[in-house]
């Protein structure tokens, strides 16, 4: 246990609903991190935050997709009319300070879209 | 950007054999190289990571050795065990974006036969 918590753990939902996940870091961590990891892949950045400012989003992001951090702690991810293709490990990782640092990785949220 | 490739996709060995998993990264500008675990259903487990001053770095029964012409990096785990058995991901520090964000390969699936 890294100390990165993810609720929920697993997601089924049908197309076109919204859904939102949550994130806690490891406290005091500044940075947070969103990737994506579909079966067989490496995760895949798709933003991240610096306290609670969102400093750099992947083009893997579309308009569907929005991330808040709003008080520099805990990290909620929103996909709105979700597609099957949207199906996915959803991982969080949090990391100290800046820049080139090691990121720890919760245990991520397991979406399935029918 | 960066990009980064392991080898082998799947590897087995023997248990008590020692473990080599290699990866290779196309940026000459990375510097800071992540080497991480993922056993099924859970995120990511940090290993252990090198700096680009360095060639190689040792951990408790892991060693990473960093070749900087080439751009390869590999992991090796002695004494390998059944508990090591599952997906190794490297991961290279990418400066694509404007504050930058780790890039992974697709893993190697590392199996330990008893």
């Amino acid at each position: 246990d890294t100390g990165v918590s993810q609720d929920p753990r697993h997601k089924i939902t049908k197309r076109g609903q919204n859904v939102t996940f949550r994130c806690d870091p490891i406290s005091e961590h500044n940075r947070l991190y969103w990737y994506r990891q579909t079966l067989g892949q490496g995760p895949e950045f798709l933003t991240y935050f610096q306290n609670e400012a969102q400093l750099e989003k992947s083009r893997l992001l579309s308009d569907r997709f929005s991330a808040e951090r709003p008080k520099g702690s805990f990290s909620t991810l929103e996909i709105q009319r979700t597609e099957q293709g949207d199906s996915a490990m959803y991982l969080c990782a949090s990391t100290p300070g800046q820049g080139e640092d090691t990121q720890y990785f919760g245990p991520g949220t397991r979406l399935t879209v029918l | 950007g960066e990009s980064v490739g392991l080898h082998l996709p799947t590897l087995s060995v023997q248990e008590g054999d020692n473990s080599i998993i290699n990866c290779a990264y196309s940026n000459s500008a990375s510097d800071y190289f992540i080497w991480y675990k993922q056993e099924s259903g859970k995120g990511p487990q940090f290993i252990i990571d090198i700096r680009s001053n360095m060639d190689k770095r040792q951990g408790q029964r892991v060693t990473v050795l960093l070749n900087k012409t080439v751009k390869h990096l590999s992991l090796q785990i002695a004494a390998t065990q059944p508990g090591d058995s599952a997906v190794y991901f490297c991961a290279a520090w990418n400066y694509g974006g404007s504050q930058g964000n780790l890039i992974f390969g697709k893993g190697t699936k590392l199996s330990v036969k008893p």
